[in-house]
């Protein structure tokens, strides 16, 4: 079984750029979550998806952050502009349904903001 | 305001001796809990949960303890393997809801 898929695995970009990540998840998981990771934390919720639909999104910055997951497979999540403190991982992860306790995690993009 | 915490960024122990980490959360409502394992350049995986209907959950050599009235969860190791090096973060979530991360406890196990 193919595993949640993540990319870019790095990224470097300037503050007040823009950048994307993609993510696909484990096939049949119709739960989808997006988490930030900053470094010495624990990954922190930005936002979980249930097929299309959005289910938690309070912890997104909405004026900068914005994520979609079209047909309720594959997400992206974008940042735009960037600053300094977006410099994270962010992990992708999916379960087979809401609630569904296991998450798979994708390995992650590293962002660092110059 | 960090409902996981867990005090111990680090903890070393010996090949084939216990390792024991530690979890402590805030937030009664909590009922469920899980224990995820990160290697580097990886995403975490899961490793062993417990529900608060519980006090104890074993996998083979992973046992997690839940003291729902010291809102204090642990996980032990027996017996300890290189291999189990990594990080290990653990989570609690309120009915199935959001998961909220505890800071991670490095473990190395020395051969």
């Amino acid at each position: 079984e193919a595993g949640v898929a993540q990319s870019p695995r790095y990224k470097i970009i300037e503050k007040r750029q823009s950048v994307a990540f993609w993510c696909n998840p484990i096939s049949g998981h119709a739960t989808l979550y997006w988490y930030q990771q900053i470094l010495g934390q624990g990954p922190k919720l930005l936002i979980q998806f249930q097929n299309n639909g959005v289910v938690d999104d309070s912890q997104l910055p909405k004026d900068r952050f914005s994520a979609e997951r079209l047909k309720g497979v594959d997400s992206t999540l974008k940042i735009q502009p960037a600053k300094l403190e977006d410099s994270a991982v962010y992990l992708c992860a999916s379960s087979l349904e809401a609630g569904g306790y296991e998450q798979y995690f994708g390995p992650g993009t590293r962002l660092t903001v110059t | 305001d960090q409902q996981v915490k867990q005090n111990s960024p680090s903890l070393s122990v010996q090949e084939g001796r216990i390792s024991i980490l530690n979890c402590d959360y805030t937030n009664s409502m909590f009922d469920y809990f899980l224990w995820y394992k990160k290697y580097p350049a990886e995403g975490p995986t899961f490793l062993i949960s417990i529900s608060s209907i519980k006090d104890k959950n074993e996998d083979g050599r992973f046992t997690v303890f839940l003291n729902k009235s010291a809102k204090h969860l642990s996980l032990h190791i027996v017996p300890s393997q290189p291999g189990d090096s990594a990080v290990y973060f653990c989570a609690a979530s309120a009915g199935g809801n959001q998961f909220y991360f505890g800071t991670g406890t490095s473990l190395t196990v020395i051969p």
